[in-house]
């Protein structure tokens, strides 16, 4: 898998956008790129993923770089409740399917 | 509630005792991961199974550890004769298993090991 590196913390306020980005320079053509989130007390959860495309859910969008080096998730609007450790990470096209996780941006949101 | 969950939520043991961990995945996934987490660090993978086969391992997991998942539904992860440094969260996670890279995981909320 490739190496990811992130902020180690990160602040918003509350109610307003915030962009995580995440670097995966060594990123292979077929990695897909996941992030996932660690509220305080529990395990990490799910967030996104993608290839190449950007791509939205209901938690989240998620903005990859033309040439796939880099990315960013973006909380369209801050609550209390997102405050919490963001992993990005990046899974093989080729059934390599543990998630390998650096040390994640703490965000911090400012009510 | 049909999340992952995992038993005990907190064990205290002295060093040189054994222990062991449950988890039980959402129904129906076939693929269960174990993971380490240390304060302040991401979750380190450890081992997981896709069914009841054990697939891959980490070097992390010394002949200390073990885990089985006997019927392809829960697993445990038994640590003996524990260590100071075996001290950490650990985290259960299940997933269908047939999505490739598309197969996303659930967590537990994860046993919390001290030992003194």
């Amino acid at each position: 898998d490739a190496k990811t590196t992130q902020p180690n913390s990160m602040e918003s306020n509350e109610e307003e956008p915030v962009h995580l980005p995440c670097n995966h320079s060594t990123i292979s053509g077929t990695d897909y790129i996941h992030w996932y989130r660690q509220l305080p007390s529990q395990g990490p959860e799910y967030v996104i993923h993608g290839l190449t495309s950007n791509v939205n859910n209901r938690m989240a969008s998620l903005a990859i770089a033309e040439d796939r080096k880099s990315s960013t998730l973006i909380l369209h609007r801050a609550t209390l409740r997102d405050a919490a450790v963001y992993y990005c990470t990046t899974l093989s096209n080729f059934g390599n399917e543990k998630l390998t996780f650096g040390t994640g941006t703490r965000l911090t949101i400012i009510p | 509630d049909t999340g992952v969950s995992q038993n005990p939520r907190h064990k205290i043991t002295k060093r040189g005792q054994n222990v062991t961990f449950r988890c039980d995945p959402i129904s129906e996934h076939n693929r269960l991961y174990w993971y380490r987490q240390t304060l302040g660090q991401g979750p380190e993978f450890l081992t997981y199974f896709q069914n009841e086969a054990q697939l891959e391992k980490s070097r992390l997991l010394s002949d200390r550890f073990s885990a089985e998942r006997p019927k392809g539904s829960f697993s445990t992860l038994e640590i003996q004769r524990t260590e100071q440094g075996d001290s950490a969260m650990y985290l259960c996670a299940s997933s269908i298993g047939d999505r490739g890279p598309y197969d996303e995981q659930f967590f537990g909320p994860g046993t919390r090991l001290t030992v003194l």
